[in-house]
């Protein structure tokens, strides 16, 4: 049981855009920034977004992310097939003195 | 470019010891907060430990707190984690990560502990 909650799977046609949620609580998203991850099939997790909605040098504007509360989103649009992949959040937790990972949000571009 | 590459993963038996190792270059690594992250077979990440720049500061996921220790010699720009009293649920790819959002990731080790 992850201490940020995502949803298991999405699906949409590529073109389209998609939207994947992370909830947590006061003791994580909602007092420290917000990280999100892709990890395409095989290899090893790459930073997509940071601090809520700032993308690192060579991410694609495609992908984009916010904070609201104790919630954070990140959004693609223009989906590719090559965007095909397992995107996680992650924050610092406040209470646990840790970092923590949501459970992982399988994307599929149909 | 950044380069994390990370060594001394294996096969090991329960309540057996390993130590990995993360070379990092191409950055400065005395500057940085360093993470291992795990990812056990078909599992989502799951983060185990960081270090701050000067080793003063060290954090642990629960559950392997009192078994596993990181450690860093900036020196040698390598970062390291000791890992005792190994169990089934251990088994898993390794990564070293920089940073504190975790901006890059090494290619990762795996761990495999079983009789």
């Amino acid at each position: 049981q992850s201490v940020l909650t995502q949803p298991p799977s999405v699906s949409a046609a590529p073109g389209q855009r998609v939207t994947i949620s992370c909830s947590g609580s006061s003791s994580n998203i909602g007092n420290n920034y917000v990280s999100w991850y892709q990890q395409l099939p095989g290899t090893a997790p790459k930073l997509l977004i940071y601090d809520n909605n700032k993308g690192p040098s060579g991410i694609p504007d495609r992908f984009s992310g916010s904070k609201s509360g104790t919630s954070a989103t990140l959004d693609i649009t223009g989906l590719q097939t090559g965007d095909e992949a397992d995107y996680y959040c992650g924050t610092w937790d406040n209470s646990l003195s840790a970092v923590v990972f949501g459970g992982g949000t399988k994307l599929t571009v149909l | 470019e950044v380069q994390l590459v990370e060594s001394g993963g294996g096969l090991v038996q329960p309540g057996g010891s390993l130590r990995l190792s993360c070379a990092a270059s191409q950055f400065t690594f005395s500057s940085s907060w360093m993470s291992w992250v795990r990812q056990a077979p078909g599992k989502g990440l799951e983060w185990v430990a960081n270090i701050k720049q000067d080793g003063s500061e060290k954090y642990y996921v629960d559950s392997v707190k009192g078994r596993f220790t990181i450690s860093r010699d900036n020196a040698k720009n390598s970062l390291y984690l000791q890992m005792n009293s190994l169990r089934d649920e251990d088994t898993a790819v390794y990564y070293c990560a920089r940073g504190r959002e975790l901006g890059y990731w090494g290619q990762g080790t795996l761990v495999t502990v079983s009789s």
